[in-house]
């Protein structure tokens, strides 16, 4: 079955530092998203991207988050200067439609800020 | 604004016994329904969905969810619950930008 993957599964960064998560969605999928889960709480919303563009996005990500697709393939969540707060999995998402069938999550990336 | 309420934050029941995990959705307009569980450490795998149509869904690993309408509710469902079920469960609203999800059910399995 296809597979949404998230590279790296953890990563561990000094606060102030910028990182990249990245994404590889499902190929013939055209919605991709990023959503975050602080330890213990709930799957929270960051942003939807479609057609090369942000759909919607968060309270959450303000102007230190960005998305991109650089290529045909990925699909990537850069966090410019990280605080402590930060600290969380992120999973990234995809749909072959706009909400419909589901959407295929990948298995997140454990981002550690110390 | 669509939101989800998950009133059980933690359920134990009995290998074997049946489980029903409740889940009531607040969405303006016909929802887009889905169940997700997450083992722990893990990512959020799909058990079910809700578009349209028949009202009962099945999913996988033998789970149900029944989508009422005049109750805003999409509970799940099986009818024997193993020792592998235990973990979080997630009741989610979809609309056409995102998935909102609810604060998740931890599910204990007794022997």
């Amino acid at each position: 079955e296809p597979e949404v993957t998230q590279t790296p599964s953890h990563q561990v960064t000094q606060m102030g530092q910028e990182v990249i998560l990245r994404c590889v969605p499902i190929s013939n999928h055209l919605y991709f998203y990023w959503y975050r889960q602080i330890l213990g709480q709930k799957v929270e919303f960051l942003v939807s991207f479609y057609n090369n563009e942000i759909s919607e996005k968060s309270e959450i990500f303000d102007d230190q988050f960005s998305v991109e697709r650089p290529d045909g393939s990925n699909f990537t969540l850069k966090i410019r200067s990280t605080k402590l707060e930060d600290s969380a999995m992120y999973f990234c998402a995809s749909s072959e439609k706009m909400g419909e069938f589901g959407y295929t999550f990948g298995s997140g990336t454990r981002l550690t800020v110390v | 604004a669509q939101s989800v309420t998950q009133p059980d934050i933690h359920i134990t029941v009995s290998e074997g016994a049946s489980l029903e995990l409740r889940c009531n959705y607040s969405y303006g307009a016909t929802p887009y329904l889905f169940w997700y569980v997450q083992s722990p450490g893990q990512g959020l795998q799909l058990l079910l969905k809700y578009f349209s149509g028949d009202t009962l869904v099945q999913g996988i690993k033998g789970f149900e969810a029944e989508f009422k309408r005049s109750q805003s509710s999409f509970n799940l469902r099986k009818p024997s619950v193993h020792w592998s079920d235990a973990a979080e469960y997630f009741c989610a609203v979809g609309g056409y930008q995102k998935v909102t999800f609810g604060t998740g059910t931890k599910l204990q399995v007794i022997p």
